[in-house]
């Protein structure tokens, strides 16, 4: 069974710096691997979709990369913003969609 | 035009009652689920139909009964509520092929508070 974790659990950083959220999954057969945001008392907002053939995408300041043979995924956010804060999920594909618990990212200004 | 919604988005009811939230996608998608996300925030799949077939079906209480009337509809009836069902119910939509999974679209959610 897919288990998907996440790292860290909470991140603090000031505005304008560069940072990294880890997401990790036991089950490298996997179809794609998907990040979302998702603001307090909201749904989540689908971030980057990275298929399994694919090894990075790419969003304005946002980069997700997928390296399935070591069942990890990053997503790297550049020069961030308070409007970035949010909990940051990652979910990976086999036959569902299955979540990691998130990182829950603040960005003080 | 709102991709997933689902109704009601806040519901307060007593312990023991029967109740249902309704999900509708205008993606034509085939595939549609629903997740559950307690209190510590962790989102966790109860079902999942493709073209109104029931594919995914977690360890859910029977409590809880999926109803797809067509593809682009999925219903979650909740009978006999506890406290434990509190929670927030997302409905999410995808396409699915061959195995292969589409991306995920999500619904506001149904924030359920049981009483």
């Amino acid at each position: 069974k897919q288990e998907v974790t996440q790292i860290p659990a909470a991140l603090s950083v000031p505005e304008g710096e560069n940072l990294v959220l880890n997401c990790s999954f036991t089950d490298s057969a996997i179809y794609n691997l998907q990040w979302f945001r998702q603001d307090p008392g909201k749904g989540l907002t689908s971030l980057l979709l990275i298929q399994s053939s694919q090894r990075e995408q790419t969003s304005g300041r946002l980069n997700a990369s997928l390296d399935k043979s070591s069942g990890r995924s990053t997503l790297y956010i550049a020069a961030s913003q308070p409007g970035d804060s949010a909990t940051y999920l990652c979910a990976v594909a086999n036959n569902d969609m299955r979540f990691g618990a998130g990182t829950r990212l603040t960005v003080k200004p | 035009d709102t991709a997933v919604s689902q109704t009601p988005k806040y519901l307060v009811t007593q312990m023991g009652n029967d109740k249902s939230i309704k999900c509708e996608q205008n993606l034509g998608h085939d595939t549609m689920y629903w997740y559950k996300q307690d209190s510590k925030k962790f989102l966790k799949i109860m079902f999942s139909y493709n073209n109104k077939e029931l594919i995914i079906n977690e360890t859910v209480p029977n409590r809880f009964s999926p109803k797809s009337p067509d593809k682009a509809h999925l219903n979650l009836h909740i009978n006999s509520l506890e406290l434990g069902d509190s929670a927030v119910y997302f409905c999410a939509s995808s396409q699915r092929a061959s195995g292969y999974t589409g991306e995920l679209f999500f619904g506001e959610g149904s924030r359920l508070t049981v009483l």
